[in-house]
């Protein structure tokens, strides 16, 4: 499909193990964001990327969380010695630029849970 | 600093009826306004934007929303609700100035709307 593809689609973990979770966005598109969406709440912004370069990472809540898109297309986000409270939905969307009109797309996102 | 509120949790309407799911925000410079749709375990679907221009904005499914910069509100609307609309709504919206959080969009907590038959 033409859509955003993210993987996997369920993640259950055991606290402290690393998870990485993945975002394949719609081709052509130079930036690709993350956001962490609580149970019962809306998506929170985690980082945001244009291309290859991280622009912003102020939503990341600790250093245990790391993302990264070395080719400007596939982005990885990282999570280190899971805690309960990573326990979300982790969506990732695309758009085809910063300064358009357009709106950002959206996966199914990655529903992590954490034991 | 950005940020959206939705007033209401849940919306219930009788299908054929109008609907209204409120939002309103605050942010400094021009709005950048959206409305998105998810279903259960779903991302979040587009459904509508504002940018600049008319106040009334038309989207996908025969939504619609009125942009309101006084009352600083972006509500959305539907003349006719089908039971298929049912689903959680959520009202964004992104600054325009320049900076780091460009891009970015900031979420309210969602409505669910329930359409009966």
């Amino acid at each position: 499909g033409a859509g955003v593809s993210q993987s996997p689609r369920y993640k259950v973990a055991k606290r402290g193990q690393d998870v990485a979770l993945r975002c394949d966005p719609i081709s052509g598109h130079v930036s690709l964001f993350w956001y962490q969406q609580a149970l019962g709440q809306g998506p929170e912004f985690l980082t945001y990327f244009q291309n290859e370069a991280q622009l912003d990472k102020s939503g990341l809540p600790s250093d245990r969380f790391f993302a990264e898109r070395p080719e400007g297309s596939v982005s990885t986000l990282k999570i280190q010695r899971t805690q309960q409270e990573d326990s979300a939905v982790y969506l990732c969307a695309s758009s085809s630029g910063l300064n358009t009109n357009q709106p950002q797309h959206f996966g199914d996102g990655t529903r992590l849970s954490i034991l | 600093a950005q940020s959206v509120a939705q007033p209401e949790d849940q919306v219930n309407v009788a299908e054929g009826n109008p609907l209204t799911v409120k939002c309103t925000y605050s942010v400094s410079g021009n709005p950048y306004l959206f409305w998105y749709v998810q279903y259960p375990n779903r991302g979040l679907q587009f459904l509508l934007k504002y940018i600049t221009g008319d106040n009334l904005v038309k989207g996908s499914y025969g939504f619609e929303a009125e942009f309101n910069k006084s009352q600083t509100s972006f509500h959305l609307k539907k003349p006719s609700a089908l039971v298929s609309d049912s689903a959680l709504y959520f009202c964004a919206v992104r600054g325009s100035g320049r900076g780091s959080t460009l891009g970015r969009l900031y979420f309210g907590r969602g409505t669910q709307l329930t359409v009966w038959p």
